[in-house]
């Protein structure tokens, strides 16, 4: 099942602007990770943070953690054109487990 | 990270029929899992495929509909049974990757007629 809400849902911005999406989570959890999705294609892997982490940067990517809300953000600076895609978070709780995903954002960049 | 060779990318496939998605990894990895994405959604998690047991299945999904196979450490199939348009997705598969992010297969569209 489904652990967590993102916002926006869809999110729309000029080319040059930066991004921020948010996540929620209900649940503790060992690591928080970012997926995105190119047009209903295969998951690409973004960036991974730990539980024990509350910042994490990746190039253009700067992701935060705060497990007391439950809660994390993904910013994209200097977005472009091809940062269009849906935008996934998906946390990992543990052992076996697989990932459990949030509902995602579709950020579209105009040029 | 593991690379994976997910087959077919897409198919249209008849109500009542069956279609078996195969996924090849490029290394050996433990487990395996399998996704369900349905139109405009989210992911959902079906099941997790070790090598030499049975799969273990989330909430709502169920062996005789989603037989899974794990024959050795770099293969899996997901088949998706006696399908109807409600099984029109995308099934993706994954590898494991606790520490630097999981790998996902390129998806398979499925659309049910």
């Amino acid at each position: 099942s489904q652990q967590g809400e993102e916002d926006p849902q869809a999110l729309s911005i000029q080319e040059g602007e930066n991004a921020t999406m948010n996540c929620s989570y209900k649940t503790s959890i060992n690591n928080l990770q970012w997926y995105r999705q190119n047009s209903g294609r295969g998951l690409v892997h973004l960036i991974l943070i730990r539980s024990n982490e509350r910042e994490k940067h990746s190039g253009r990517l700067r992701v935060t953690l705060d497990t007391s809300k439950k809660s994390s953000s993904l910013l994209i600076t200097a977005s472009r054109a091809a940062d269009t895609a849906s935008y996934f978070c998906a946390t990992f709780r543990g052992g076996a487990d697989g990932l459990t995903f949030g509902k995602g954002t579709h950020l579209i960049i105009q040029p | 990270s593991a690379v994976i060779s997910q087959k077919p990318s897409r198919d249209i496939c008849q109500r009542g029929t069956s279609l078996t998605i195969q996924c090849q990894v490029d290394s050996q990895v433990t487990m395996m899992f399998w996704y369900r994405q349905q139109p405009g959604q989210s992911l959902t998690l079906i099941a997790t495929a070790n090598q030499g047991s049975e799969a273990t299945y989330e909430s709502g999904f169920v062996i005789d509909k989603f037989p899974i196979s794990r024959p050795n450490l770099t293969f899996s199939t997901l088949t998706v049974s006696n399908m109807s348009p409600e099984d029109s997705s995308i099934y993706l598969c994954s590898t494991e990757g606790v520490n630097y992010g999981y790998t996902f297969g390129s998806g398979t569209r499925l659309t049910v007629v």
